[in-house]
C-alpha cells in the first residue's frame, strides 16, 4: 500500500484562493520531504525541500511567498499555494525520504486547476 | 551543470518483443541513480536504486543496470500492463539529502497487445 499520502487529488478553484496540499508519510518519520510540480509531458520539477521544525529551501524561481510550506510534524508536510492564478494550475507532487534504507517514496500528485 | 537525459522520448512494442531504455547523466558525484513508473494521473511509483557503476537490480520483467555515464532499464517480454512513464533521476554527493533529485524527461512506453 501507498507509504505517502497527499490529499487532495484533485482540486479546482476560483482564482485569488489559496489551496492547500498535505503530504503524509504513513509508516515512517520523514525529517526531509520535497515538493514537484510536473507539467503536462514534461518531467518532475523539485520547487522546495522540506525540513521538519525549519525554513523550507525553495530552488531558483520559486517564488516562497506564493508557495508556502510547512513541516510541522514528522510525518506532515503542507504545501499552500496562495492567490493562486490560472498559471500555477498544474500537478503537484510530494516526497518523503525514508533515511532508514534511503528510499524516496512519492505520493499521488494533486492536480491543482485555476479558473 | 547536473543533466539527464533520456531516449527514446516514446517507445512502441509489441507485447513479448523486449527492448531497453536509457538514461545519459552528468553529475558531479553520483550518489544514487533512480528509476521510478509513472502512470496517467498518479505520483512517480520506485523501481530500483543504484549506486555504482557496474550494478545491477531486477525486478520481474525489469532489469536497470548503470554504468559510469548511463543507466539502461531493460524490459524483458513485456506485458500490456507495463505500459507508463518511465523515469530516470539522479541524486548526488555532498548534498544534505539525497532525495533532492534531478529527473530526466522521462520515456513514455506503450506495449500493444
Amino acid at each position: 500500500g501507498a507509504v505517502v499520502s497527499q490529499h487532495p487529488s484533485r482540486v479546482i478553484c476560483k482564482s485569488g484562493t489559496s489551496v492547500k496540499i498535505e503530504c503524509r508519510s504513513l509508516d515512517f518519520q520523514a525529517t526531509t520531504m520535497f515538493w514537484y510540480r510536473q507539467f503536462p509531458k514534461k518531467s518532475l520539477m523539485l520547487m522546495a525541500t522540506s525540513n521538519e521544525g525549519s525554513k523550507a529551501t525553495y530552488e531558483q524561481g520559486v517564488e516562497k511567498d506564493k508557495f508556502l510550506i510547512n513541516h510541522a510534524s514528522l510525518t506532515l508536510s503542507t504545501l499552500t499555494v496562495t492567490s493562486a492564478h490560472p498559471e500555477d494550475s498544474s500537478f503537484y507532487i510530494c516526497s518523503a525520504e525514508d533515511r532508514r534504507n534511503e528510499k524516496l517514496f512519492f505520493g499521488s500528485g494533486t492536480q491543482l486547476s485555476v479558473l | 551543470e547536473d543533466q539527464v537525459t533520456q531516449s527514446p522520448e516514446a517507445l512502441r512494442l509489441q507485447e513479448g518483443e523486449s527492448s531497453s531504455l536509457n538514461c545519459s547523466y552528468t553529475v558531479s558525484g553520483l550518489r544514487g541513480l533512480f528509476w521510478y513508473r509513472q502512470d496517467p494521473g498518479k505520483g512517480p511509483e520506485f523501481l530500483f536504486t543504484l549506486y555504482s557503476a557496474g550494478e545491477e537490480k531486477e525486478k520481474e520483467r525489469l532489469k536497470a543496470t548503470l554504468t559510469k555515464k548511463e543507466s539502461f532499464l531493460h524490459i524483458t517480454a513485456p506485458k500490456p500492463e507495463d505500459s507508463a512513464t518511465y523515469l530516470c533521476a539522479v541524486g548526488y554527493a555532498g548534498g544534505t539529502s539525497y532525495g533532492k533529485l534531478t529527473f530526466g524527461q522521462g520515456t513514455i512506453l506503450t506495449v500493444h497487445p
